[in-house]
């Protein structure tokens, strides 16, 4: 089956600044690849997703690279804010059902 | 931010006793997942269903039993057999024919006495 590995666990940034996580999968047959927002008590929320015959995608302050061929794919916060704090997990996904398979999530903390 | 609801909030169960955790969209969704999450290790796939009356296992799928008898309701009962079902139960939908996006439910967390 597919296994996504996702680092780092932990970011923190300073305000202003941008983050980057990272995901890696294995599954060649994966072509969906969200990302989801957990905010502390809350539940996760999709905040952006490519799919395999697309190399990045950008909306507005968020954007997600992929590089089919290494199997890996980025999430990058440019000019972080206080509200970027939380939990992203990466996840990937292939067939009709598109039961996916999550990263074990990075904490970010921006320090204002 | 409605639209899936999860009940209860919290939930104890004692050793030998079968729970079930509610899980009700009204999106009109075909598709319905549940997911178990544990501190640092991401959402973990226990069952999913594709429409009324069927349903596949997932990653996790032992110690825990589902139904799909309406479209609305996806209720998911850990048995027994689970030995460690302290987790943070994640209920999701999603509408089939392309649209990939997940929504989830808000949680139940549910905790061994």
């Amino acid at each position: 089956g597919e296994n996504v590995e996702q680092h780092p666990s932990t970011l923190s940034v300073q305000e202003g600044d941008s983050a980057v996580i990272k995901c890696t999968y294995s599954d060649s047959a994966s072509n969906y690849f969200p990302w989801y927002k957990q905010e502390l008590g809350k539940r996760p929320q999709l905040i952006i997703d490519i799919r395999s015959n697309v190399g990045e995608k950008k909306d507005q302050r968020i954007a997600v690279t992929l590089n089919k061929t290494a199997k890996h794919f980025s999430l990058h916060i440019t000019e972080t804010q206080p509200e970027d704090s939380a939990v992203y997990f990466c996840a990937a996904g292939s067939g009709s059902a598109r039961q996916l398979t999550f990263g074990s999530g990075t904490q970010l903390t921006v320090l204002p | 931010d409605g639209g899936i609801t999860q009940s209860p909030k919290y939930l104890f169960r004692k050793e030998g006793q079968n729970v079930t955790l509610s899980c009700e969209q009204n999106l009109n969704h075909d598709a319905m997942y549940w997911y178990r999450q544990d501190p640092g290790q991401g959402l973990r796939l226990i069952y999913y269903s594709q429409i009324v009356n069927d349903f596949q296992k997932g990653d996790i799928a032992e110690g825990y039993s589902v139904s799909r008898e309406k479209k609305e309701s996806f209720p998911l009962t850990v048995t027994s057999a689970q030995k460690n079902p302290t987790a943070f139960y994640l209920c999701a939908s999603r509408l089939t024919g392309g649209n990939e996006k997940l929504f989830f439910g808000s949680g139940t967390q549910l905790s061994v006495l």
